[in-house]
This record gives C-alpha cells, sequence and structure tokens, in this order.
C-alpha cells in the first residue's frame, strides 16, 4: 500500500528566504506526482506535475523535483512571499491518487 | 466556466440521518472523484468515476454511495450518518485519469458535521 509522507508538518519562515518541502513515498512505480496548494476553507489548485520520466518541472518561483528511485520530492520555492502562505500537499499516482497530510507554511513579512 | 461546483457548503447532522453532498463540473470531464479530509490528514479517495454509468470504490467507501447518471453530476449520498463521518469532503474531476497527467480540478469542500 502507498504511503506518503511530508516533512515537515508545518514550517514558518521570514519573507525573502528560500525554502525546500519534502515528500517521500515507499512504492516507487507511479505515473506522476503533483504539488497542490490548499488555502485555508478552500479547495486543492494543482501547482506543478512530474510525469515518471521526468526529473523536475518549474513554474516561476517554483521548482519541483522527483527521484522516483529513492521515492522523494521536494518543492523548492525561491524569495518566499506572504502570499506564498498555505498549505501544500504532495500526492503520488499509481492506479488512484495518495495523498500527504500536507506542509503547512508561513511566510512572515 | 465555473468548474467543480459543491453543495452544500456547510452541513449539521444527525446521528442516523442521511443526506446528499451535490457535485457538478461543467468542463465536461469523464473523470470524477470524491475525497474525505481529516484534520492534520491527507486526502483520502472515497469513490470514483471513469464516465457516466460506471463508478468504482477507493480506499475509504464504507458508509457512502454515489451515482454517476450524466457526465456533468457525481453526487456522494451518506446513509445513516456517524461521527466517524465528520469531515471535510472534496469532489473533483479530470479529462482522463490520473496515469494521463491531466490537472485534476477540485471543488471548494463541503464540512459536514455529524452529531
Amino acid at each position: 500500500k502507498q504511503e506518503v509522507t511530508q516533512i515537515p508538518a508545518a514550517l514558518s519562515v521570514p519573507e525573502g528566504e528560500n525554502l525546500v518541502l519534502n515528500c517521500s513515498f515507499t512504492d516507487s512505480a507511479i505515473y506522476n506526482l503533483q504539488w497542490f496548494r490548499q488555502d485555508p476553507g478552500k479547495g486543492l489548485t494543482s501547482l506543478l506535475l512530474i510525469q515518471s520520466s521526468q526529473r523536475e518541472q518549474t513554474s516561476g518561483r517554483l521548482n519541483a523535483s522527483l527521484d522516483k528511485s529513492s521515492g522523494r520530492s521536494t518543492l523548492y520555492i525561491a524569495a518566499s512571499q506572504p502570499g506564498d502562505s498555505a498549505t501544500y500537499l504532495c500526492a503520488v499516482n499509481n492506479n488512484d491518487m495518495r495523498f500527504g497530510a500536507g506542509t503547512r507554511l508561513t511566510v512572515k513579512p | 466556466n465555473a468548474g467543480v461546483t459543491q453543495t452544500p457548503k456547510f452541513r449539521i447532522l444527525k446521528i442516523g440521518q442521511s443526506m446528499t453532498l451535490q457535485c457538478t463540473q461543467d468542463m465536461n470531464h469523464n473523470y470524477m472523484y470524491w475525497y474525505r479530509q481529516d484534520p492534520g490528514m491527507g486526502l483520502k479517495l472515497i469513490y470514483y468515476s471513469v464516465g457516466a454509468g460506471i463508478t468504482d470504490k477507493g480506499e475509504v467507501p464504507n458508509g457512502y454511495n454515489v451515482s454517476r447518471s450524466t457526465t456533468e453530476d457525481f453526487p456522494l449520498r451518506l446513509e445513516l450518518a456517524a461521527p466517524s463521518q465528520t469531515s471535510v469532503y472534496f469532489c473533483a474531476s479530470s479529462y482522463e485519469g490520473g496515469s494521463s497527467g491531466n490537472t485534476i480540478y477540485f471543488g471548494e469542500g463541503s464540512w459536514l458535521t455529524v452529531v
């Protein structure tokens, strides 16, 4: 059974810092991995999707990497802003999508 | 283009009552999903559908039922509500299944409390 773990559960940083969020998974036979953002009281918004054959994806200040063999992915956020404050979830897809519990990020002005 | 719309946003149920969470999407997506999210936990798949007339169980289907009579609608029914069903429910849709890499779109959630 696929298990997805995200560390840390919560992170607080000052504005302008670069930061890394971690996601690990137990079954490397995945089709893809996605990173989502969830704002309080809202649904999830897809940020980046990495196919199993890819090593990384970039969108603006966000960069996601995937190391399938070691069961790890990272989400790198450059020059963090208060508007980045949200919960970030990763989800891995092998026939069905399994989510981690998320990292709650606070960026302080 | 409204995306994925869920109703109601909030609901309080008494133990043993039944209710239906409504979900509709206007993107002509084939795949639709129902997830639940408990505090501090990731989302867990309840049921999903790959097209009208086809539904299948996810990770946590017990106590729920679904139907998919049209492409647009995917209601989730709770029979005999129990406190363990207190959660936030999310409906989602995508054009194809997850293996295709299609973007998945989520509704804003339905907060359900069973007392």
